[in-house]
């Protein structure tokens, strides 16, 4: 099936510092979403994105609806140890709740003290 | 929050047998769920959409045979790997909407890590 790609693949970084990675496509999404997976457990929703344009927080996290509708940005500022994981991007194209979605390729973050 | 569940979080069976796992809608009614594989240091990669009442629809390349989904109600799907393999050892991840949000959100399960001997 299709994916998403995302980079950077991986990141390693120190505590503290800021994070961005971001996910394109070839194809345009009406959704975009934004998941944290720790080792051995399913993703958890970090941030929605429903418009064009629409730049949405979390906290710390910071997320961006590309305006062609093709990417997505994902920002994390003063990384701290728990954001360890892998962060996914997943698009859907369709409105309708029920339809798929495409999941990104994944960013790996290690962050160290 | 909305809250899919899975059971068993683990899994170790003989090449050969076949192994059921469920996944359920704790607080909300799901006519749609969705079954995810994921190999290790891989992305998640749609298997099948498992719809309530009616025959799952599986994505390209997954043999609808071998992987038995039933929808019997609007809190529980179950996939059903049938005479396993080793090759099919993977992380299988559930997920739901929750119809009454009508965000688009899809909330996952916590994930079966199946081992085939």
């Amino acid at each position: 099936g299709q994916q998403l790609n995302q980079s950077p693949q991986s990141m390693f970084i120190q505590e503290g510092e800021d994070v961005s990675m971001n996910c394109t496509s070839s194809s345009i999404f009406n959704t975009w979403l934004w998941y944290k997976q720790d080792p051995g457990e399913g993703p958890v929703l970090l941030i929605a994105l429903y418009k064009a344009g629409e730049l949405t927080s979390n906290g710390r996290l910071t997320a961006q609806f590309g305006i062609t509708r093709k990417d997505s940005f994902l920002n994390i500022s003063a990384s701290i140890p728990s954001d360890v994981g892998i962060y996914f991007c997943a698009g859907r194209r369709n409105t309708g709740t029920a339809s798929k979605l495409t999941f990104g390729t994944g960013t790996r973050l290690q962050v160290t003290l | 929050g909305a809250v899919v569940s899975q059971h068993p979080s683990w899994v170790i069976c003989k090449s050969g047998t076949s192994v059921k796992i469920e996944c359920r809608s704790l607080d909300f009614q799901a006519t749609t769920m969705f079954w995810y594989r994921q190999f290790p240091k891989q992305s998640l990669m749609l298997m099948a959409t498992s719809n309530e009442g009616s025959k799952a629809t599986y994505e390209q390349g997954v043999e609808k045979d071998k992987f038995l989904i039933n929808h019997a109600s609007l809190t529980l799907s179950t996939l059903t790997v049938t005479s396993a393999h080793p090759e099919d050892s993977s992380f299988y991840i559930c997920s739901a909407n929750d119809p009454g949000k009508n965000t688009g959100e899809l909330f996952f399960g916590e994930g079966s890590r199946l081992t085939v001997l």
